[in-house]
């Protein structure tokens, strides 16, 4: 059964700690993505990666940080430095040279 | 950055209606658009995508509408259905460079079905 996997669905964290969320995919997709959604609003671009062992900021990427160590993985951590972390974040991957980008169903982080 | 769809307005149609989701794009070198649908609590799902040499595209009780003269984007469901109450995004690509790959979204539409 093909597709991409996050977990957890939900996440509870205290102000000030590190957290890491998880994303994996076997449809063997090369680039790797995360986005950050806030109610009522669209997607924004935290970071992305192409190739394993490389990637690249996005819009929004202060107070996160990211490692691509395996083409399947590619972890999201929301630092304490991030602003205001409580979102709902979702990971997508695409093909080397596809645009289109499958969706995982996202984790629901609240930061209190 | 460039900016698509900053509104996020709301339709609410019959059952059975054809229901028309628009778009604003800015981005005039954007050459590939996608329509995702998000049910609540869910990741986008692909419905459909057209190409910028493209002002039309058909899929299954989709279509999708280019004009590039005035960067809109529409989405039209034909005999929309409870199922299809949603979130819907538009989200456009800029090929070429390190924007290959990056998508850039709008806000998104509310559509609601009532039976």
């Amino acid at each position: 059964d093909g597709g991409i996997t996050q977990s957890p669905k939900y996440l509870f964290r205290k102000e000030g700690q590190n957290v890491t969320l998880s994303c994996e995919q076997n449809l063997n997709h090369d680039a790797m993505y995360w986005y950050r959604q806030d109610p009522g609003q669209g997607l924004r671009l935290i970071y992305y990666s192409q190739i394993v062992n490389d990637f690249q900021k996005g819009d929004i990427a202060e107070g996160y940080s990211v490692s691509r160590e395996k083409k399947e993985s590619f972890p999201l951590t929301v630092t304490s430095a991030q602003k205001n972390p409580t979102a709902f974040y979702l990971c997508a991957s695409s093909r080397a040279r596809g645009w289109e980008q499958y969706f995982g169903p996202g984790t629901r982080l609240t930061v209190t | 950055g460039e900016s698509v769809g900053l509104h996020l307005p709301t339709l609410s149609v019959q059952e059975g209606d054809n229901s028309i989701i628009n778009c604003a794009y800015s981005n005039s070198a954007s050459d590939y658009f996608i329509w995702y649908k998000q049910e609540s609590g869910k990741g986008p799902q692909f419905i459909i995508d057209i190409r910028s040499n493209m002002d039309k595209r058909q899929g299954q009780r989709v279509t999708v509408l280019l004009n590039k003269t005035v960067k809109h984007l529409s989405l039209q469901i034909a005999a929309t259905q409870p199922g299809d109450s949603a979130v819907y995004f538009c989200a456009e690509i800029e090929a070429g460079g390190t924007s290959y790959g990056k998508l850039t979204f709008g806000q998104g539409t509310i559509l609601t079905v009532h039976p």
